[in-house]
Parts: structure tokens; C-alpha cells; sequence
């Protein structure tokens, strides 16, 4: 089962404004999240990470958002740079205790120069 | 510092061949794994180990082996390829902290034809 979700594969932003990267999970133990960023022919980088008993973290221009309640978060990128296009994963831990990690499906980032 | 380090880059198999997918880290990192990339399906976990002479299976072991004799090196092997085992593999590595993101290798594409 899909245990980390990322429901939209694709989003489109102008240079300049918000983007915002949502990701839905379903194991309420889940107690850290992280965000890769992948470009072509190369690994996923580590961007961002939270902990469960945070609702928010920031790094320069880049955002997560925890809802405990809700079992959704959200990578706010403020301003999108054409760099920032690539394909943006959300990952959490399959199990509490160890760090195998679970990924979603990823979304596709296109920043419209 | 070279991180992790992935070899080949490129490989083609023909069903039924074997093969060791070769993957290092000099960052003296505890835990180490291995994904798959494919389309739409985001990254999975095949093997983990959080130490040398430590292994686990991931979300898809059946196929692959693994080993870690050294906290270098965890290599993958295939031992019969199957065209469904065309894929892009990636070598991850990460300290024994909770939440640290994985640093992960460049990848190896791999088609079983």
C-alpha cells in the first residue's frame, strides 16, 4: 500500500511566485518527513526535513508544513527560480524505529521563466 | 569528498545473466540502501543495512542479493535478470540519525532485454 502520497504529477509556476508541493501520508506514527529534489540522469538530493512534533520548518526560500490532523504536508518554494524544476519526492520512515525509508510517486515542477 | 559512487552508469543484460551493481561511500556513513526508480511508481526499497554484516529486504528484495563486509561498500546483485528488473537503481547513504537526509549516488540504468 501507498503509505505516502503525492496525488498531483505535474505543476506548473511562473518565475517569481509560490510553489506549493503537497504530499498526503496514512500511518499516523510517521514521526519525520523529509523532501528530495531529483533532476534528470542524476540522484534525489535531500532538501528538507521536519519532525512530527514541528507544524513548520524553514530553509531560505523552502517551507514544510505539517498538518498532524489532516496527515498532509506541504513544500512551500518562495520565490520559484527556473532551477527549481525537477521532480520533488516526499519520504517518511516505513516504520517507527528505523530509517527505511518510503517514498511518494513524485511531482513534476516546471517554473515558467 | 566524493559522496556515493555508483557503478556502471549504463547497463544491458540479457534475461537470465547475473550481475553486481557496485556502490561505495566514503562519508562513513552507518546505514546504506538500495532503490528502484520507475515510472510513476516513485523510488522503493530493495535492500537496507544499517551496518557492516547487517542486511534487511526492502519493499522488493525478490531478485536482488546484498552484502556489507565493509561500511564502504554495498554491492547489489542480480541473480538472474528479468525484464522486469528493468530499472534505474540508486545507492543511498546516511548516518545513524534520526531524520538526517540520505545522500544518494548519481544511479545505474539498467535494461534486461
Amino acid at each position: 500500500d501507498q503509505q505516502v502520497k503525492q496525488n498531483s504529477p505535474s505543476l506548473s509556476v511562473q518565475e517569481g511566485r509560490i510553489s506549493i508541493l503537497n504530499c498526503d501520508y496514512t500511518n499516523s506514527m510517521f514521526d519525520y518527513f523529509l523532501w528530495y529534489k531529483k533532476y534528470p540522469a542524476e540522484g534525489p538530493t535531500f532538501l528538507i526535513s521536519i519532525s512530527s512534533i514541528k507544524d513548520k520548518n524553514e530553509d531560505g526560500r523552502f517551507t514544510v508544513f505539517l498538518n498532524k490532523s489532516a496527515k498532509h504536508l506541504s513544500l512551500h518554494i518562495v520565490p520559484s527560480q527556473p532551477g527549481d524544476s525537477a521532480v520533488y519526492f516526499c519520504a517518511a520512515p516505513r516504520d517507527f524505529g528505523n530509517e527505511k525509508l518510503t517514498f511518494g510517486t513524485g511531482t513534476r515542477l516546471t517554473i515558467i521563466p | 569528498n566524493a559522496g556515493v559512487t555508483q557503478t556502471p552508469k549504463f547497463q544491458v543484460l540479457k534475461t537470465g545473466q547475473s550481475m553486481t551493481l557496485q556502490c561505495a561511500q566514503d562519508m562513513n556513513h552507518e546505514y546504506m540502501s538500495w532503490y528502484r526508480q520507475d515510472p510513476g511508481m516513485g523510488l522503493r526499497l530493495i535492500h537496507y543495512s544499517v551496518g557492516a554484516g547487517i542486511t534487511d529486504q526492502g519493499e522488493v528484495p525478490n531478485g536482488y542479493n546484498v552484502s556489507r563486509s565493509t561500511t564502504e561498500d554495498f554491492p547489489l546483485r542480480l541473480l538472474s535478470a528479468a525484464p522486469s528488473q528493468t530499472s534505474v537503481y540508486f545507492c543511498a547513504s546516511s548516518y545513524n540519525v534520526r531524520g538526517y537526509g540520505y545522500t544518494f549516488g548519481s544511479g545505474t540504468r539498467l535494461t534486461v532485454v
